[in-house]
């Protein structure tokens, strides 16, 4: 059972674009984290949340827990082909860090 | 930054040969993870470790094991490879609280 539901499975855009990703659960977590992976590497830490309601943003990349820490979303504003990879969102929950299915992100120029 | 290598980053063997994969990290990090993941898939957690002589399998069910004699090394092994294990290993460690995980590059296993 995958606890974690990622939307859009794939997502292919304009450079110039924006474009908003979620996350989603029905389970709290105590953090969720960001991370994207690009072909043949492992993921990369991109952002950690830990409170509901916060936002955090890294340059073009906007970040948000939802108020009852289930779900997320992650908003890119301008997209570039340099963010073209796969997104993945983690929950820490009772010891444990679960993973959703990831968003296959392609920029085209 | 966390260091963790892994090695090979890829490997093609035949049906029934053993192999390790394996991983070292350089941060000191008590906590180690080994995920298995196909492509377009999520990450599924198969062996994880909080420490030193501390091994635990994880949500989805592997032929491999895994030994952690020292902190710093987290080998996965598989005693006889078949071609349903063909898939990319992540290797991860942790050393916060809110469980941020610090990525190797992945083994790439083919299994003919």
């Amino acid at each position: 059972t995958q606890l974690l539901e990622q939307s859009p499975q794939f997502l292919s855009i304009q450079e110039g674009e924006n474009l908003t990703v979620y996350c989603n659960s029905s389970s709290v977590f105590s953090s969720l984290q960001w991370y994207r992976q690009e072909p043949g590497e492992g993921p990369v830490l991109l952002v950690t949340v830990v409170t509901g309601g916060e936002v955090k943003k890294l340059k073009r990349l906007t970040f948000q827990f939802g108020d009852a820490r289930k779900d997320s979303s992650l908003h890119i504003t301008a997209a570039q082909p340099g963010d073209t990879g796969l997104y993945l969102c983690a929950g820490l929950g009772n010891n444990d860090m679960r993973f959703g299915a990831g968003t296959r992100l392609t920029v085209k120029p | 930054e966390a260091d963790i290598y892994q090695t090979p980053r890829y490997l093609v063997i035949g049906t029934g040969k053993k192999i390790t994969l394996e991983c070292s990290q350089t941060m000191g990090h008590d906590k180690m993870y080994w995920y298995q993941q196909d492509p377009g898939m999520e990450l599924h957690l198969i062996h994880y470790s909080y420490g030193v002589n501390s091994t635990e399998k994880g949500d989805l069910s592997s032929e491999s094991t895994v030994s952690r004699i020292r902190t710093e090394h987290f080998p996965l092994t598989l005693e006889s490879a078949r071609p349903s294990h063909t898939s990319q290993y992540l290797c991860a460690t942790t050393g916060t609280s809110v469980g941020e995980l610090f990525f190797g590059e992945g083994s790439r296993l083919t299994v003919l």
